[in-house]
């Protein structure tokens, strides 16, 4: 079955700069990749998702990029805001599947 | 759109005790997916299912766990004798049709078993 490895487990940015948070996922039929923002003790929110026949997704401040090639795909966010700290979680799927394979997340600490 | 509907927010339950936690999907969603997140973990898929139909139930546990979509009604994960390694929280999402796209999840039920 598939899995999904996610770097690193915390990282810790100063505001302004950007952090880069990296997964890798094991099946190659996974053709959906979608990221969430997690809150503490929130539900886990959509922010940006990618599917199999693009390597790059830009929406303002976030970005992914999709190497099929290596099966890894990245999170940018640029400009790191107070309000970026959160949990973040990518995850992997075969869009005719219902279920969701999810890293085990990035705790982001931006700083003031 | 009142959005995924879960409740309770918070359960707490004694050792052996039965759990029941709701899900009502967003309108016009008629698919479900639940999820366990166990502290400082990732969220794990337990199962999915349509209405009167379970789909894929691959990540539920074979003992204690069972979950129903009526015709009528939400969606209910039941935790049978539940022990302290079931504390957790458990979230729900839906979709409108097959399949992951836009996926959207509740705010979850925070089951404590004391």
């Amino acid at each position: 079955g598939e899995n999904v490895e996610q770097h690193p487990s915390t990282l810790s940015v100063q505001e302004g700069d950007s952090a880069v948070i990296k997964c890798t996922y094991s099946d190659s039929a996974s053709n959906y990749f979608p990221w969430y923002k997690q809150e503490l003790g929130k539900r886990p929110q959509l922010i940006i998702d990618i599917r199999s026949n693009v390597g790059e997704k830009k929406d303002q401040r976030i970005a992914v990029t999709l190497n099929k090639t290596a099966k890894h795909f990245s999170l940018h966010i640029t400009e790191t805001q107070p309000e970026d700290s959160a949990v973040y979680f990518c995850a992997a799927s075969r869009r005719s599947q219902g279920n969701l394979i999810f890293g085990k997340g990035t705790k982001l600490s931006v700083k003031p | 759109n009142a959005g995924v509907m879960q409740n309770p927010r918070h359960l707490v339950r004694r050792r052996g005790q039965e759990a029941r936690l709701r899900c009502s999907p967003m309108k016009g969603h008629s698919h479900v997916y639940w999820y366990r997140q166990l502290p400082e973990e990732g969220l794990k898929f337990m199962v999915y299912l349509q209405k009167e139909n379970i789909i894929d139930e691959s990540g539920m546990p074979k003992e204690r766990f069972s979950a129903e979509f009526p015709k009528e009604g939400p969606s209910i994960l039941r935790i049978q004798q539940v022990v302290r390694g079931d504390s957790a929280a458990y979230f729900c999402a839906s979709s409108p049709v097959t399949g992951v796209y836009g996926y959207t999840f509740g705010s979850g039920t925070r089951l404590t078993v004391v």
